[in-house]
């Protein structure tokens, strides 16, 4: 079946760091992307996504692109904050059947140091 | 409502008492959707809603979980009998109609311990 996998944390940096928190996937057909980030003591929240081979999702400096031809969809951040501290999810949609739930990854905790 | 409110945000319960856990979903927005979250711990499906259809119960682990959901209203899971590894936080999400690619709004939650 579909499967998300991320790379293990903790992930411990220094504030302005470059960051990556890789993720593949194993889907049937084109499922869509998704990062999501869970700030602490606060819900998941959708951090960016996207749709189709070669689409890149952004949003609040956090890129990822949607790469078919490695199954990835790694999420980057040219520099670091420490308001960045939180735990972050990749997950896709499943598209078989017809209930467009997600597949999540484990998640990985970022711990971003002043 | 704003966002997808969800109720209590804390639970602490005997082991074997039954517990029932609300989620208020965005207005307007007819899939919903519940997942649990183990501490160390990725989100696990339990159930899906989309408006009038019959629910996908798949990923509910035993018959001890249930639930309902009126409409394009109110959820609640029910949990009976509680186990100590019921405890995790649990997580209802809403989204537009067969809004495939435009992710889920969550609430924050439900923590549920059983001791």
């Amino acid at each position: 079946g579909d499967s998300v996998t991320q790379m293990e944390g903790p992930v411990t940096l220094s504030e302005e760091a470059f960051l990556t928190i890789n993720c593949t996937y194993t889907a049937t057909g084109y499922p869509s992307l998704f990062w999501y980030v869970q700030y602490p003591g606060e819900g998941l929240q959708l951090l960016l996504k996207a749709t189709k081979a070669d689409d890149k999702g952004s949003n609040k400096g956090f890129e990822a692109t949607y790469r078919k031809e490695t199954t990835s969809f790694h999420l980057e951040k040219g520099s670091v904050q420490v308001s960045d501290s939180a735990v972050y999810f990749c997950a896709l949609s499943d598209l078989t059947g017809n209930n467009r739930k997600l597949i999540w990854g484990l998640g990985t905790s970022l711990a971003v140091n002043p | 409502g704003a966002g997808v409110s969800q109720s209590p945000s804390n639970k602490v319960t005997e082991k074997g008492k039954d517990v029932e856990l609300r989620c208020d979903p965005i207005s307007g927005h007819t899939a919903l959707y519940w997942y649990r979250q183990r501490l160390g711990q990725g989100l696990e499906f339990l159930i899906y809603f989309q408006g009038n259809s019959a629910p996908d119960k798949s990923g509910l682990p035993s018959d001890r979980f249930s639930a309902e959901r009126t409409g394009e209203s109110v959820s609640t899971l029910t949990i009976q009998r509680t186990q100590q590894e019921d405890s995790a936080v649990y997580l209802c999400a809403s989204s537009p109609d067969r809004a495939k690619y435009r992710g889920y709004t969550f609430g924050s939650g439900t923590r549920l311990t059983v001791v």
